[in-house]
């Protein structure tokens, strides 16, 4: 069975571009994570929702993030316009229930805003 | 807002001797789940706790929920350079999905 799958593995962008981070969650999962991952900071959600409706969004850091689930097998996260403070690990999560089901993480994206 | 610390923040460990990682929230739990980041890796769920006292066991990995559910504990016993990674504790409350993860502790295991 596929996995959590994100793109790109890697991204190097210069600061003020756009950046879409891009997630297909395990198929039949109805919860979605956003994480951002720093060595300062952690693991940090950033966002998540259940059956494509945001729940919560209260880690994410500024306007300059968004991040939308137009479908039960799509996400993305938009960083617009990038900061070389955003260069982190992002990893997305799916798991099937959203109450206390184990979350599967995504390989993850490395950020570098230079 | 809700917090979840974990101690200590790096061990060094000589392979065959034991290893042991705190968790400790600042608020009741409605259960607790253990990750392993191997370096360069993406969390992997190990366990969840849900029941006060809870102990659970896998392999030489014993998992222990407190009686209050605001702590837990992870022992391993004998370490091998397999368990090399960073373990997270990550705490959950009510029903709604939203985990808070510990800083996690990173495990060196000597040869």
């Amino acid at each position: 069975d596929a996995g959590v799958i994100q793109s790109p593995r890697h991204e190097v962008t210069e600061m003020g571009q756009e950046v879409t981070l891009r997630c297909k969650p395990i198929s039949g999962h109805n919860s979605l994570f956003w994480y951002r991952q720093t060595m300062m900071r952690g693991l940090e959600l950033l966002i998540y929702f259940n059956n494509n409706v945001p729940i919560d969004d209260s880690g994410m850091p500024e306007d300059r993030f968004s991040a939308k689930m137009p479908n039960a097998s799509f996400s993305t996260l938009k960083i617009q316009p990038s900061e070389p403070r955003d260069s982190a690990v992002y990893f997305c999560a799916s798991s099937l229930h959203r109450g206390g089901y184990e979350q599967y993480f995504g390989p993850g994206t490395r950020l570098t805003v230079t | 807002g809700q917090q979840v610390m974990q101690i200590p923040q790096y061990q060094h460990v000589q392979e065959g001797e034991d290893f042991t990682t705190y968790c400790n929230s600042s608020t009741t739990l409605s259960n607790i789940q253990w990750y392993k980041q191997r370096p360069g890796g993406h969390p992997v769920f190990l366990i969840q706790l849900v029941k006060s006292g809870e102990v659970k066991k896998q392999k030489r990995l014993t998992f222990q929920f407190g009686e209050a559910k605001k702590n837990s504990s992870l022992h391993i016993t004998a370490t091998q350079t397999t368990d090399v990674g960073t373990y997270f504790c990550a705490g959950g409350s009510g029903n709604t999905g939203k985990l808070i993860f510990g800083q996690g502790t990173t495990l060196q295991v000597k040869p």
